[in-house]
């Protein structure tokens, strides 16, 4: 089966810096990549995604980076703010008919200091 | 994102006492699942409704069963929690292909005493 995992599990930063979190994946039918923001005690939000036909995908402050030559992909955060403070977890889906079956990364713990 | 809705919000349970988690979506989506989440690991996958058709993981204990009456509810049912079986559980809705965006509802915080 697939097998995700993520770096770095903790992640601290200054307000205004960028933070990068990457994860990588063993199973090459995988076609779908999202991540999923979670604050204590809610639950897990999707913030971007993206598929396996596209190499980079932005929204506002965050962008995803995918390569599936190496089986890696990577989430950016830019001008992070204090309520960017969370765990962020990477997930991958398989290929056919495994929609939303997905398997998660180990989750980064990310602060951001003011 | 209330159009997946998890009750109760939390659950406390004694050991041994069957307890069942509900999750309803107003997405009219076709695939629903269960993930159980324990404190500071990821989600886990329990098993998924495509439609009727029950998927149940391979590493999924016996004591975890549940129930999809139509499409718009299901139902988790824990026969004789334990303690280890403490834990999130989030009940999840996708439309299916074209529509893979996985979204969770507000999860169960379950305390078994």
């Amino acid at each position: 089966g697939e097998n995700v995992e993520q770096h770095p599990s903790t992640l601290s930063v200054q307000e205004g810096d960028s933070a990068v979190i990457k994860c990588t994946y063993s199973d090459s039918a995988s076609n779908y990549f999202p991540w999923y923001k979670q604050e204590l005690g809610k639950r897990p939000q999707l913030i971007i995604d993206i598929r396996s036909n596209v190499g980079e995908k932005k929204d506002q402050r965050i962008a995803v980076t995918l390569n599936k030559t190496a089986k890696h992909f990577s989430l950016h955060i830019t001008e992070t703010q204090p309520e960017d403070s969370a765990v962020y977890f990477c997930a991958a889906e398989p290929g056919g008919t495994s929609y939303g079956k997905l398997t998660f990364g180990q989750g980064t713990i990310l602060t951001v200091h003011p | 994102d209330a159009m997946v809705i998890q009750n109760p919000r939390y659950q406390v349970t004694q050991f041994g006492k069957p307890v069942t988690l509900s999750c309803s979506q107003t997405l009219n989506h076709n695939v629903m699942y269960w993930y159980q989440q324990k404190s500071s690991q990821a989600p886990k996958l329990l098993f998924h409704y495509y439609d009727k058709d029950f998927n149940n993981e391979a590493d999924t204990p016996d004591n975890f069963q549940s129930r999809r009456p139509n499409t718009s509810f299901c139902f988790l049912d824990i026969r004789s929690p334990g303690l280890g079986d403490a834990a999130m559980y989030l009940c999840a809705s996708v439309g299916g292909y074209g529509n893979e965006k996985l979204f969770f509802g507000s999860g169960t915080q379950l305390s078994v005493l």
